[in-house]
């Protein structure tokens, strides 16, 4: 099974600044990767795919990169609403895999 | 607006049985897959199992394997999940979504909003 390890597990940050979480994965994905957000209570919302598509409705601030084995998913000015946690997740090979999660939390 | 309504959830002894339902609306459910997963209170999110459009596919995690069943009934725009010989660790959250795609991607958007199982004595 492919491993997938995000790090850090968690991050406070303030409104306005930018973060990067990353997200590492025992084997090479190419880009069969996806993003999503979690709040409290609530299902998954798709962020990212395909590494670094940006899914319909998602603000321009989320933005993906990598390929491979390391990806980046960045939040160029963190909003309130943002304060969630996000995983990872590969799609190439079943078993599909999810990464254990970032919380970001408020500074 | 594409919807997804999950059903079937609640408490259950070890080794009992639920089947879980999801109701689909709003896009031609035969053409997408289905996939089932789920998160354990406070715990990450992980895959339990995914499904063709046709149905002719299907896909477990280790952890669940011979243990519970996909399904789907394109007639009626329902995705199933049998769960047998439940164990407490099969305690959690849930979820059906959707492919985004037409086909099989692999991610997954929209999500229901849950289905709880909670399996103790």
């Amino acid at each position: 099974d492919i491993q997938m390890t995000q790090s850090p597990s968690s991050v406070s940050a303030s409104v306005g600044d930018r973060v990067t979480i990353t997200c590492r994965a025992s084997q090479g994905l190419s880009s069969w990767l996806a993003w999503y957000q979690q709040k409290p209570g609530k299902a998954p919302k798709l962020l990212i795919y395909a590494a670094s598509s940006l899914q319909s409705g998602v603000p321009s601030r989320f933005s993906g990169s990598g390929s491979g084995t390391d990806f980046t998913l960045t939040i160029s000015s963190l909003q309130p609403e943002d304060f969630a946690t996000y995983y990872c997740q590969q799609a190439i090979t079943f078993p599909l895999t999810f990464g254990g999660g970032t919380k970001v939390e408020i500074k | 607006e594409v919807q997804l309504l999950e059903s079937g959830g609640g408490l259950v002894q070890p080794g009992g049985s639920l089947r879980l339902s999801c109701a689909a609306s709003e896009f031609t459910f035969s053409s997408y897959a289905m996939t089932w997963v789920r998160q354990a209170p406070g715990k990450g999110l992980e895959w339990v199992s995914s499904i063709s459009g046709s149905g002719g596919s299907t896909y477990y995690a280790d952890s669940v394997k011979g243990r519970f069943t996909i399904s789907r009934d394109n007639s009626k725009n329902t995705l199933y999940l049998q769960l047998n010989s439940l164990r407490a660790e099969d305690t959690a959250v849930y979820y059906c979504a959707k492919d985004t795609q037409a086909g099989t991607t692999g991610w997954f958007d929209p999500w229901g909003q849950g289905t709880l199982v909670t399996v103790s004595s």
